[in-house]
């Protein structure tokens, strides 16, 4: 059974300073991972995705995650914060041979001047 | 444009009433799927569908149906609504179903509120 918490339900990060929103998941085998982002009012938006390639993937905006095996986590971080970063973020997990995605509760990330 | 369109955007219905919310995308997308989104639990898929004339329940597909006559459009039929299907429902669409092509592009949404 697959299934994704995310840990934080809301993160605060002031601007310029670096941004850690944290997923882990369950998966009986190699999953697909996605970033989703919800700007206010807008429909979701892909961020990034790892498909078994490699582990460290970059996304837009300059964000990127990293798939840890180990630790069942792919954790989404961003170096320096910009106030057009405020929105609701979504890790998503696709089992492999699955038709279905899997989406976790949402972060809300607050930008502060 | 790329894009996924929704219609309407904003529905006040009252229980019992029977409506459709549509949903087209212009890319030939074989993948087309329908989420709710409600606070505090994220998206929950309710119907997706692989191609024309195939449809697959998600999550929670009670009191929902579906239908893919063609293959751009992926209407969500509610035929008894009722106060518990109040929520932000969301159409998505995308190339292939698998990997790796399986980013999904979402519509811009429908609130739907039952009286």
């Amino acid at each position: 059974a697959q299934s994704v918490t995310q840990l934080d339900s809301h993160v605060s990060v002031s601007e310029g300073t670096p941004v850690l929103l944290r997923c882990n998941y369950s998966s009986s085998y190699s999953p697909s991972l996605f970033w989703y982002v919800q700007h206010p009012n807008k429909g979701l938006q892909l961020l990034l995705k790892y498909t078994s390639a490699a582990t460290l993937v970059k996304g837009i905006n300059g964000f990127e995650a990293e798939f840890k095996k180990s630790e069942t986590s792919f954790h989404l971080t961003k170096p320096s914060a910009h106030m057009s970063d405020a929105a609701e973020y979504f890790c998503v997990v696709r089992e492999t041979g699955a038709n279905n995605l899997f989406f976790g509760t949402g972060t809300r990330l607050t930008v502060i001047p | 444009e790329a894009q996924v369109t929704q219609n309407p955007r904003y529905l006040i219905t009252v229980t019992g009433k029977k409506l459709t919310v549509t949903c087209s995308q212009n890319m030939n997308h074989e993948y087309m799927s329908w989420y709710r989104q409600d606070p505090g639990l994220g998206l929950r898929q309710i119907y997706y569908s692989m191609n024309v004339e195939v449809t697959d329940k998600g999550d929670v597909p009670e009191g929902y149906k579906v239908s893919r006559k063609e293959k751009r459009n992926f209407p969500l039929i509610l035929e008894s609504p009722s106060p518990n299907q109040t929520s932000l429902y969301f159409c998505a669409s995308s190339l292939l179903a698998g990997p790796p092509a399986d980013t999904q592009y979402f519509g811009p949404g429908t609130r739907l509120t039952v009286l």
